[in-house]
């Protein structure tokens, strides 16, 4: 089955942008979605299908794709954003379902 | 309210089984693809099993043959029946609604239920 790959960690400066990247071949059919986890909390949806944010999400969470990687970027981060960003998709090549190994995100 | 609400966790020996339960409310299970997601401790997601409206199952390899996704329409609630339990079957089990008109992703997630795996 196809995989996706998310770099472990990444930092930002509070009030700067982050990029956090999702690559897998399943992207160049299918969309990723993003969420954000916390800990001790289930996972939270902040960006479905092209670039839809669910009622709720600041806007500042804003996703795009090209190719095989997708990107979530957070424009001017907050300490509240510091999370675990999982990235998932549907998959042609075997299991219907697959998700990144999340990315650690920082904000200092 | 819509919402997920999973139970059934606990510790299990290798070897045994567990059956987990979700209830949802505020929408109707077997109108959704509902799919199993489990965290290992320390490690990411991983999706274990779905079941779609029409009935139809999907596992993840490393549970094939031991899992079982199943509903109850008439309680709208979702189960997965572990049997064959291993320690690596350890984590917290979260059931999740994939929205079809969110392009599938997972929009409701209940709170997760723990399941330790251990003699």
């Amino acid at each position: 089955s196809s995989e996706l790959t998310q770099d472990p960690a990444v930092s930002v400066a509070l009030g700067q942008t982050v990029r956090i990247t999702c690559q897998g071949d399943s992207l160049r059919s299918y969309y990723a979605n993003w969420y954000q986890q916390k800990p001790g909390q289930a996972p939270v949806l902040v960006i479905y299908g092209k670039n839809n944010r669910p009622s709720g999400i600041p806007d500042r969470f804003s996703g795009s794709s090209s190719g095989n990687t997708a990107s979530l970027t957070i424009t001017g981060a907050q300490a509240e954003d510091e999370a675990d960003y999982y990235c998932n998709s549907r998959d042609s090549s075997g299991n219907p379902v697959v998700f990144g190994g999340g990315t650690k995100l920082t904000v200092l | 309210e819509v919402q997920l609400v999973e139970s059934g966790g606990g510790l299990v020996q290798p070897g045994g089984s567990l059956r987990l339960s979700c209830a949802a409310s505020g929408f109707t299970v077997s109108s959704n693809y509902m799919s199993w997601v489990r965290q290992a401790p320390g490690k990411g997601l991983e999706w274990v099993s779905v079941i779609y409206s029409g009935g139809t199952t999907y596992y993840a390899d490393s549970v094939k043959g031991r899992f079982t996704i199943s509903r109850d329409n008439s309680k709208n609630t979702l189960y997965l029946q572990m049997n064959s339990l291993r320690a690596e079957d350890t984590a917290v089990y979260y059931c999740a609604r994939e929205a079809a008109e969110l392009g599938n992703a997972f929009d409701i997630w209940g709170q997760g239920t723990m399941v330790t795996v251990s003699s």
